[in-house]
């Protein structure tokens, strides 16, 4: 059974730099498929962050590119965001999840982490 | 960006009744590349419906998804107890965007 977990600091401050790591337990990153942020703020849709193969190639939302970052640690079978220059519109539920598709930006999500409240405040 | 429409914005029902959700984009979705998610309060997204009409993995049958091109459908045949939730459409075939969603409530 393919398990995903966030995991970072609860709260991030304006200007700075959210982070976010997600343990994926049952598959191996290794092996394939295509790794996903997906972010919620609260009580609204749900928006895409980014995507990230196993060969490390990464395809982000063109409203974040500028601030995002996806990295991956295969050897801890993880994989992490950074989101740069935080404001309050940056509050949201961060989730993790495991795309299934043809292309990093062309898939339906699977496995899900549990999510992540990241709230933005001084 | 494919901009996805999802009505009603909420939906009253009573168990046994019949859900039909309609989601619409703004331009053709190609190769039925439409998803369908159940989420409740507190918890991720649920995937039950991929390629517009497939089911996932432990779906039950009383959900089913069809429609092509602009126009799709999430149909739960009879609602049980644990089927009140707000519904998601997402498309996958230009980038990845999601439905505003459709919250299914208990009349």
């Amino acid at each position: 059974q393919v398990q995903l977990q966030e995991s970072g600091p609860g709260l991030a401050k304006p200007s700075e730099t959210l982070s976010l790591t997600c343990v994926v337990s049952g598959y191996s990153i290794s092996n394939g498929h295509y790794w996903v942020w997906i972010r919620q703020p609260p009580g609204k849709g749900l928006e895409w962050i980014g995507t990230i193969y196993q060969n490390e190639n990464t395809f982000y939302n063109p409203s974040l590119k500028s601030r995002v970052t996806i990295s991956l640690d295969t050897s801890k079978n993880q994989f992490s965001l950074n989101l740069d220059s935080v404001t309050a519109v940056d509050t949201a539920v961060y989730y993790c999840a495991r795309l299934v598709g043809p292309y990093p930006d062309a898939g339906y999500f699977d496995y899900w982490g549990q999510g992540k409240l990241v709230p933005v405040s001084s | 960006e494919i901009v996805l429409t999802q009505s009603p914005g909420t939906l009253s029902l009573s168990p046994g009744e019949r859900a039909t959700l309609s989601c619409r984009a703004s331009q053709s979705v190609s190769r039925s590349y439409l998803a369908w998610y159940q989420q409740k309060p507190g918890q991720a997204p649920r995937l039950l419906i991929f390629g517009a009409s497939s089911r996932a993995a432990g779906i039950p049958h009383r959900f089913s998804g069809s429609g092509s091109g602009t126009d799709f459908t999430l149909t739960i045949s009879t609602m049980e107890p644990e089927d009140f939730a707000v519904y998601y459409c997402q498309q996958y075939s230009g980038s990845l965007t999601f439905g505003g969603g459709t919250k299914v409530e208990i009349k």
